[in-house]
């Protein structure tokens, strides 16, 4: 089964500082997509980036890059230069393709920008 | 460009009444889904429909029918609503079922149900 662990329920991060939130995953398939989402108070699903499995560079969007190591089986979201528009929930998912590709979410992390 | 568009924004049923969640796509994906998201976390899959005329179940079915009315359209219903109902609804759709086809996801529905 496949199962996605986000371990930080919440973290704090000054303005204009850098921030890593954490994902890991579990799956036995070579064939599989993760990605991000971000759901600010307003209650909405923001897909921000997006990483393939045979994917040989880090992918890149913006302020947002995510650091995927695959050995480790982790993809963690960089987000640069933090905003005060940043404070939401983040969660991380996965599809797996010999799984019906449905989109696995993990339980989330609130990320909260200090001034 | 509206993208994925749900009605209605808030609801609250009695135990027992039935409603129906209206979801359209305007960005002529083939896949379309519905989720449920209870406080503090992420969400569940609760139908999904891979293609025009194809629907399955995900992992939390129980109480719930769907029907994938054409491309555009996908609506979700309660036959008899409980309280362990109550969360928010999301409907997503994706270009196609692969891994590495993003979901997009509408404003949600947020359903009480006393």
């Amino acid at each position: 089964a496949q199962k996605i662990t986000q371990t930080q329920p919440g973290m704090f991060v000054q303005e204009k500082e850098a921030v890593t939130l954490d994902c890991t995953y579990d799956t036995s398939d070579p064939s599989y997509g993760l990605f991000w989402y971000k759901q600010p108070s307003s209650g909405e699903m923001i897909f921000l980036i997006y990483q393939g499995s045979y994917d040989q560079q880090n992918a890149t969007e913006g302020r947002y890059s995510l650091n995927f190591q695959k050995a480790r089986k982790s993809a963690n979201l960089v987000i640069s230069a933090s905003q005060l528009g940043d404070s939401a929930m983040y969660f991380c998912a996965m599809r797996v393709e010999n799984a019906g590709n449905m989109l696995t979410f993990g339980g989330g992390t609130r990320l909260m920008v200090k001034p | 460009n509206a993208g994925v568009t749900q009605t209605p924004k808030f609801q609250v049923l009695k135990t027992g009444q039935s409603m129906t969640l209206q979801c359209a796509q305007d960005m002529n994906h083939n896949s379309m889904y519905w989720y449920r998201q209870d406080p503090g976390m992420g969400l569940r899959l609760i139908y999904y429909s891979a293609s025009e005329g194809t629907t399955d179940k995900g992992e939390v079915p129980n109480g719930y029918n769907v029907s994938r009315l054409n491309k555009r359209e996908f609506s979700l219903r309660l036959e008899s609503a409980a309280p362990s109902q109550t969360s928010v609804y999301f409907c997503a759709s994706s270009e196609d079922r692969g891994p590495n086809s993003p979901l997009h996801f509408g404003n949600g529905t947020r359903l009480t149900v006393t």
